[in-house]
């Protein structure tokens, strides 16, 4: 069974670029999220989703950041404009709805020069 | 949900037993324990749950006091591939939230 995928694994943009990330969940996996990990912490949520439905958003800076998951499977989260700050490693994970485990992906690597 | 402590940093010699502390103090009722780890450059990676009553899998056993305030992770052979940042985290049951914090950096050495 194929894991949660991510792509790109690296990307190096200069501030005040637009940057996107896309994540595909594990096959039937209705609950998609988006954490943000800052070097030396622990994942911290951004977003939350039910099938479609964003149901917990209230981490995610909405000024620039922005989400979808518009057929209910595969995800993007996007940046713009991207700064110095945002250089961190985005992970998403997967689960079933309800489901004990989540399941996460590598993660892509953000640097903001 | 109710905050964890853990350790920053632990060192195990390899092929011996890890013991990984973690409190939760103000644990509530309908909260479980889970415990994830994340290697190197890795996502985290689910390991083991419990409730109140001691738990083991193929990875590892775990151990909650019977107040519940406190609880270990054994990893009973520690390998050099158990080097890792071990995350304690509690939550409702189906609640889908995790609050990770910092965790604990083990150090397998041979």
């Amino acid at each position: 069974e194929a894991g949660v995928v991510q792509s790109p694994r690296y990307k190096i943009i200069e501030k005040k670029q637009p940057v996107a990330f896309w994540c595909n969940p594990i096959s039937g996996h209705n609950t998609l999220y988006w954490y943000l990990q800052n070097l030396g912490q622990g994942p911290e949520l951004l977003i939350r989703y039910e099938n479609e439905e964003a149901v917990d958003d209230s981490q995610l800076p909405k000024d620039r950041f922005s989400a979808e998951r518009l057929k209910g499977v595969d995800s993007t989260l996007k940046i713009q404009p991207a700064e110095l700050g945002d250089s961190a490693v985005y992970l998403c994970a997967s689960s079933f709805r309800g489901h004990n485990e989540q399941f996460f992906g590598p993660g892509t690597r953000l640097t903001v020069l | 949900d109710a905050k964890t402590t853990q350790p920053p940093s632990m060192d195990c010699a390899e092929g011996r037993a890890a013991n990984l502390p973690c409190n939760h103090s103000t644990i509530s009722g309908n909260e479980y324990v889970y415990w994830y780890r994340q290697i190197h450059s890795q996502g985290p990676q689910y390991i083991i749950h419990g409730l109140k009553n001691n738990e083991t899998n193929e990875m590892a056993s775990l151990i909650i006091t019977e107040d519940r305030k406190s609880s270990t992770l054994i990893l009973p052979h520690a390998t050099l591939r158990d080097t890792a940042v071990y995350y304690c985290i509690v939550r409702i049951y189906n609640f889908n939230k995790f609050y990770f914090g910092s965790g604990t950096k083990l150090n397998v050495k041979p």
